[in-house]
């Protein structure tokens, strides 16, 4: 079955550093990958999402994350951290051929002052 | 434009009861989608209905059923409540084409006694 793997169940920055968060699908044909944004006690926000075209794809506050075929990777990052952007970030994929959205089991992102 | 809405927020039941839980997907969305959300679980696929079918479902028993109305919005039935069963269930709409994001929304937050 078509899955995404996210590399650390939390991750932890000082407010102001780089963020990486780390994604990995297993598909030979390449899917369509989102990223989505959860605070507590809310639903997902959609982040970014890539479709197939641009690899270096820009989402909303700041995000961003690029494909990489040969990696298999869609990993997502911002160049300074707000301690706003403390939450749990789940990546997911659409397998090529499918319709149903496949989330990995989530990062937190721990910001620190 | 008004997001996905789901309604109880909250709802707490008796193991061996019934529940109900509700979803309006955003205005000219077609499918609607549920996924549960459990504590070290991730989010799990549940169904996927669309024009008032049901499409897909994931890994779970029959006691957990639903159906999508005319005007698109969806109801999932949970009978006989198992402990378990404890989760936020997560509802999300997205217009026809693979390709599209999910729009989720703030959940239901069922808790199981």
């Amino acid at each position: 079955a078509q899955s995404v793997t996210q590399l650390g169940s939390h991750v932890s920055v000082s407010e102001g550093a780089l963020v990486l968060l780390r994604c990995n699908y297993s598909s030979s044909v390449p899917p369509y990958l989102f990223w989505y944004v959860q605070y507590p006690n809310q639903g997902l926000q959609l982040l970014l999402k890539y479709t197939s075209a641009a690899t270096l794809v820009k989402g909303i506050n700041g995000f961003e994350a690029e494909f990489k075929k040969s990696e298999t990777s869609f990993h997502l990052t911002k160049p300074s951290a707000h301690m706003s952007d403390a939450a749990e970030y789940f990546c997911a994929v659409i397998p090529a051929g499918y319709s149903t959205l496949t989330f990995g089991k989530g990062t937190m992102l721990l910001v620190s002052p | 434009e008004a997001g996905v809405t789901q309604s109880p927020t909250h709802l707490i039941k008796t193991r061996g009861q019934q529940a109900t839980l509700r979803c309006s997907p955003i205005s000219g969305h077609t499918s609607v989608y549920w996924y549960q959300q459990a504590l070290g679980l991730g989010l799990q696929f549940l169904l996927w209905y669309d024009e008032g079918e049901e499409r897909n479902r994931g890994n779970f028993p029959p006691r957990f059923s639903g159906r999508q109305f005319p005007n698109y919005s969806s109801e999932l039935n949970v009978n006989a409540l198992e402990l378990e069963d404890s989760a936020l269930y997560l509802c999300a709409s997205r217009p026809t084409g693979r390709n599209s994001p999910l729009h989720f929304g703030n959940g239901t937050r069922l808790t199981v006694t």
